[in-house]
């Protein structure tokens, strides 16, 4: 079965400072990986998407996160955070269609980052 | 990205009542969508998948009879709650998987409905 781990449920940045979230996944067959950022009262929104190829990949709004297979990883990064990157961020696994395994997405527990002025 | 849309995005009905909530994909067809539940501050629960001309796969625990699921066509799925109590007052957001095009592989949320059961 399928599961992530977003480590913090809480991280707190200056606005300027680095943004780091942290995601580990596990997953039986080489992975899609996810991330969604969610503002108050609203729906996902994708950041960026990791499925094959180029494991840095480059989102939305200056993020970008780099699959490592080795630690079972796909962190999200932003070098400068600005007050409106303050929301929920959701990391997400699913398998590629005929993989035999799940398509659904199934997500982490999301962090809550806040941006400091 | 591909737009799905949710309809209402927020409303209000009476205990033991039946709510219908709506979500298409405006730019592109979907077989399979699926619907979630968010309770405050915590994560999506998957509640079922939705696919398209047959029947929704429920997710362990998660009521057939009371959360009815009707895909008809490749754009519009609805969620039905049935009988709806205040415990089932949440967030409820659809989802869309892509499957048309290099975007294959992505599923794109809708905004999300609020359902508030007095």
């Amino acid at each position: 079965a399928q599961s992530v781990t977003q480590l913090g449920s809480h991280v707190s940045v200056s606005e300027g400072a680095l943004v780091l979230l942290r995601c580990n996944y596990s997953s039986s067959v080489p992975p899609y990986l996810f991330w969604y950022v969610q503002y108050p009262n609203q729906g996902l929104q994708l950041l960026l998407k990791y499925t094959t190829g180029a494991t840095l990949v480059k989102g939305i709004n200056g993020f970008e996160a780099e699959f490592k297979k080795s630690e079972t990883s796909f962190h999200l990064t932003k070098p400068s955070a600005h007050m409106s990157d303050a929301a929920e961020y959701f990391c997400a696994v699913s398998n590629p269609r005929g993989q035999g395994g799940s398509e659904k997405l199934v997500f982490g527990k999301g962090t809550k980052l806040t941006v400091n002025p | 990205g591909a737009v799905v849309s949710q309809h209402p995005s927020r409303v209000i009905c009476k205990s033991g009542t039946s709510v219908k909530i709506e979500c298409r994909s405006l730019d592109f067809q979907a077989t399979t969508m699926f619907w979630y539940r968010q309770f405050p501050k915590q994560s999506l629960m998957l509640m079922a998948t939705s696919n398209e001309g047959s029947k929704a796969t429920y997710e362990q625990g998660v009521e057939k009879d009371k959360f009815l699921i009707n895909h008809a066509s490749l754009t519009l799925s609805t969620l039905t709650v049935t009988s709806a109590h205040p415990e089932d007052s949440s967030f409820y957001i659809c989802s869309a998987r892509v499957i048309q095009g290099g975007d294959g592989n992505t599923i794109y949320f809708g905004e999300g409905s609020w359902l508030t059961v007095v």
